[in-house]
């Protein structure tokens, strides 16, 4: 089924360890984004990508990094977890500005 | 300060009542979307309204996006236990990122 695939579904680091977040699309979307979803402070973007080796920063990007090497992939790279980075982490992709978003199904991350 | 407030924040109700949630904003918006989320799943977008003073129907859903292009409001017509959920509304004023507003969530009672 086409979509956005996230993976992994649920994750456990320890404070000062990294990690990659995996997100792909097969919807050949030119724009993703990630978001963190926190009780009481709804979707935040963390970064943003509006095509192929394109990427900018949200609204909360410090502690992660993005890359946008092909069209489908648009992976999340936490450099050294916190456990403020504690939080649903959403991929999401689109057609372009005025289309909606596909969301994946999510990462749970805890960081203790 | 929040781009887009929504209201109510928490709504609960007894099946077949009718409901209104609200989602607001001092920004203009190219268009403004809808979603629906439920317990351990993504977004799923509902509708997205682009013209102002326009009314889009799904269902029992009624949405209209204001004649300002300031504001949207989503109407559900004798709610049903499968329309709970948290409902958030999207836009992005201009040629920006989408940004969210923090959801109401919805609990329809049996």
């Amino acid at each position: 089924n086409a979509g956005v695939t996230q993976t992994p579904k649920f994750q456990v680091l320890k404070t000062g360890q990294s990690m990659t977040l995996q997100c792909a699309q097969d919807m050949n979307h030119e724009y993703m984004s990630w978001y963190r979803q926190d009780p009481g402070m709804g979707l935040r973007l963390i970064h943003y990508s509006v095509g192929a080796g394109i990427t900018d920063q949200g609204e909360v990007p410090n502690g992660y990094n993005v890359s946008r090497s092909t069209t489908e992939d648009f992976p999340l790279r936490l450099l050294s977890a916190a456990p403020s980075q504690t939080s649903v982490y959403f991929c999401a992709s689109r057609r372009g500005q005025n289309y909606g978003y596909t969301f994946g199904s999510g990462t749970r991350l805890t960081v203790v | 300060t929040q781009l887009l407030e929504q209201s109510p924040q928490f709504l609960s109700i007894q099946e077949g009542e009718n409901l209104t949630v609200y989602c607001n904003s001092s920004s203009v918006f190219s268009s403004l979307q809808w979603y629906r989320q439920e317990p351990g799943e993504g977004p799923v977008l509902l509708v997205t309204v682009v013209t102002g003073g326009e009314v889009k129907k799904l269902k029992r859903l009624t949405f209209q996006f204001g004649d300002a292009r300031k504001d949207s409001s989503l109407h559900i017509t004798a709610a049903q236990p499968g329309d709970t959920g948290l409902y958030l509304c999207a836009g992005a004023p201009g040629n920006t990122p989408l940004v969210f507003g923090k959801g109401t969530r919805l609990s329809v009672i049996a």
